[in-house]
């Protein structure tokens, strides 16, 4: 069965600084989606970030971007730039290539930026 | 375009009544979810729906029923309400099964709520 895991409950970041949440998964599908969800106060789910397995090169959104380890299934998420409009939960998120009934979300990282 | 609309905000029921979480989507979406979210914790999958007509447990089923009659619908039915299922609950919607490479799953606000 797949897990994720996200190993920081909470952090926090200075306004302006970089800050990086991990995510680690298990699985023995080859083929798959990892994505970064936020979700900020208000509790709406907001796609922040997706990667295709199959790619090599990291993703990339504005701001955010992935170390994307496949060997180590590793996805780690790294917030540039930081702003106060960031600080929200932090979901990863895995789906088996071919499963649209098996996303398995990880337990959240709470962030907070700090003016 | 409202998106995927979820009624009502919140609510509390006491132990034992029964209810309905309204789920609503105006994309013609042929997947539609339910999740619940517990204190702290990630999102875990209750029913899913591949189209109208065809509904499907997730990983949380118990206590729960879903219907789908309509592609825009997709209704959450607790009959014998407990307090384990106090949580947040999403409704969410894709438009099909390969959509995730160009499309992100869609979700409602939540309905948060209480069981006493």
């Amino acid at each position: 069965a797949q897990t994720v895991t996200q190993s920081q409950p909470e952090m926090s970041v200075q306004e302006a600084e970089t800050v990086t949440l991990s995510c680690t998964y298990d699985t023995s599908e080859s083929n798959y989606y990892l994505f970064w969800y936020k979700q900020p106060p208000s509790r709406q789910m907001i796609l922040v970030i997706r990667q295709e397995a199959y790619k090599q090169q990291n993703a990339t959104e504005n701001r955010f971007s992935v170390n994307f380890q496949k060997a180590a299934k590793s996805f780690s998420l790294k917030i540039s730039d930081s702003q106060l409009g960031d600080t929200a939960m932090y979901f990863c998120a895995f789906m088996r290539y071919t499963s649209y009934d098996k996303v398995i979300f990880g337990p959240g990282t709470s962030l907070s930026v700090i003016p | 375009n409202a998106g995927v609309t979820q009624t009502p905000k919140f609510r509390i029921l006491k132990i034992g009544q029964s209810m309905t979480l309204q789920c609503t989507q105006d994309m013609n979406h042929n997947y539609m979810y339910w999740y619940r979210q517990d204190p702290g914790m990630g999102l875990k999958l209750i029913y899913y729906s591949v189209g109208a007509g065809i509904t499907d447990k997730g990983e949380v089923p118990n206590g729960y029923n879903v219907s789908r009659s309509t592609t825009e619908d997709f209704p959450l039915r607790l009959e014998l309400a407990a307090p384990s299922q106090t949580s947040v609950y999403f409704c969410a919607s894709l438009p099909g099964q390969y959509s995730y490479s160009n499309q992100p799953q869609h979700f409602g606000d939540g309905t948060r709520l209480s069981i006493l």
